[in-house]
């Protein structure tokens, strides 16, 4: 168990809507990322908070959004959700920033149909 | 822009038998370099990482990776492979702070008793 908590676990949706999802970190670790990981395009990073900032911006979409919250929890909202959203989307968590090892946690596993 | 290859898409190893997979990358800067396993319906775990200093890196469950500037290279290796250890390997790059990081497409390693 790496300590990285995320839900829902699974997620089941229709084209069009919109969906959150919630990963906490590690006990005090500062640093949130979001990936997503598909057949077609293996694993993807999104984005990184640390402390409640947007430190990195990876291959986001505009339909996407993310923030960390002063708790350190943070959210990944995926709007207008298309067929080709379906995927695994994990949450990691590092201590500081670049250089420090992440833990994953066990995902969310989002089908738009 | 930051790359990394795995230039194998299945790794195939007797138990017992020495391990290599490899990695190799491409960054501008000076890389912060990484390695991280995939257990099936499991997120990524970490087993080791270069930042600075010796080019040998030991990590977690005797997995070992040497850092080759010149031929901008990050092997992984283990001198006895297990059944345990086939999973999917993922090698992953960072350009110092602030940039994206960048995993590879992965390498299924099979572990054959």
């Amino acid at each position: 168990d790496s300590g990285v908590t995320q839900t829902p676990k699974h997620l089941i949706t229709a084209t069009g809507q919109r969906v959150t999802l919630r990963c906490s970190p590690r006990s005090g670790d500062l640093s949130v990322y979001w990936y997503q990981q598909s057949l077609d395009q293996g694993l993807q990073f999104l984005i990184q908070y640390y402390n409640g900032e947007e430190r990195a911006k990876g291959n986001i979409l505009e339909r996407f959004s993310a923030q960390q919250f002063p708790d350190l929890h943070s959210e990944l909202n995926l709007s207008s959700l298309e067929l080709g959203d379906s995927a695994l989307y994990f949450c990691a968590s590092s201590t500081r920033q670049g250089s420090d090892e992440q833990y994953f946690g066990p995902g969310t596993r989002l089908t738009v149909t | 822009a930051q790359s990394v290859a795995q230039p194998e898409d299945q790794v195939n190893v007797a138990e017992g038998n020495p391990l290599t997979v490899k990695c190799t990358y491409s960054v501008s800067g000076n890389p912060y370099l990484f390695w991280y396993v995939q257990y099936p319906n499991r997120g990524l775990q970490f087993l080791l990482k270069y930042i600075t200093g010796d080019n040998l890196v030991k990590g977690s469950y005797g997995f070992e990776a040497e850092f080759n500037k010149s031929q901008t290279s990050f092997h992984l290796k283990k001198p006895s492979a297990l059944v345990s250890d086939s999973a999917l390997y993922f090698c992953a790059v960072r350009e110092n702070y602030g940039q994206n990081f960048v995993f590879g497409p992965g390498t299924r390693l099979s572990v054959l008793p």
